[in-house]
């Protein structure tokens, strides 16, 4: 079974500054698909970001990108010119390729906050 | 085009009752989780639906259940209901449900067993 850990439960930035969120996984598959999601407080998930494990570059969605280090099982998220809108809870999710069933893994999430 | 729609967003009921939760999903797409959110526990998987047939489902006692409809609304059910059931209930979308596929999320119906 496949395991996602957010060591940070809160963490804070200035605006304007950058963050970075860490996730690690633990899996022995190969073929996965990596994500990172972001609640509001609308409490509707959204998201932000992802990452397929065959791929050797890091995704990168505007100010979002991520450090993929697959052989550490390592998946943060870096989050540049923070904005006050960036303020809430972010999950980091694992799903094996090959899963039919939308069954996604998450970590514990880390609550950001984003100050002016 | 509509999101995905949860109803009721707000729900409260007492130990022992039934509840029912819908989904809508955005159309066109056939697949549809089912996902609880609570504090201690975090979010974990109940189940998915793709053209009406359950394919996947997470370790959750038996009292959960749910169904899919042709038109791929899908509602999820608590009988019995215990105190800890008291969570955020979230509801997902998506084309096929393979893996990796992008998710779409409701916000969610929030239930308080009293």
């Amino acid at each position: 079974a496949q395991t996602v850990t957010q060591s940070q439960p809160e963490m804070s930035v200035q605006e304007a500054e950058t963050v970075t969120l860490s996730c690690t996984y633990d899996t022995s598959e190969n073929n996965y698909y990596l994500f990172w999601y972001k609640q509001p407080p609308s409490r509707q998930m959204i998201l932000v970001i992802r990452q397929e494990a065959y791929k050797q570059q890091n995704a990168t969605e505007n100010r979002f990108s991520v450090n993929f280090q697959k052989a550490a099982k390592s998946f943060s998220l870096k989050i540049s010119d923070s904005q006050l809108g960036d303020t809430a809870m972010y999950f980091c999710a694992f799903i094996h390729v090959n899963n039919a069933g939308n069954m996604l893994t998450f970590g514990g999430g880390t609550r950001l906050m984003v100050k002016p | 085009k509509a999101g995905v729609t949860q109803t009721p967003r707000y729900l409260i009921k007492t130990r022992g009752q039934q509840v029912t939760l819908s989904c809508s999903p955005i159309s066109g797409h056939r697949s549809v989780s089912w996902y609880q959110q609570t504090p201690g526990q975090g979010l974990q998987f109940l189940f998915e639906y793709f053209s009406e047939t359950q394919r996947n489902k997470g370790n959750f006692p038996g009292r959960f259940s749910g169904r899919q409809f042709s038109n791929s609304r899908s509602e999820m059910n608590v009988s019995t209901l215990e105190l800890g059931d008291s969570a955020l209930y979230l509801c997902a979308s998506s084309f096929t449900g393979t893996g990796g596929e992008k998710l779409f999320f409701g916000s969610g119906t929030q239930l308080s067993v009293l």
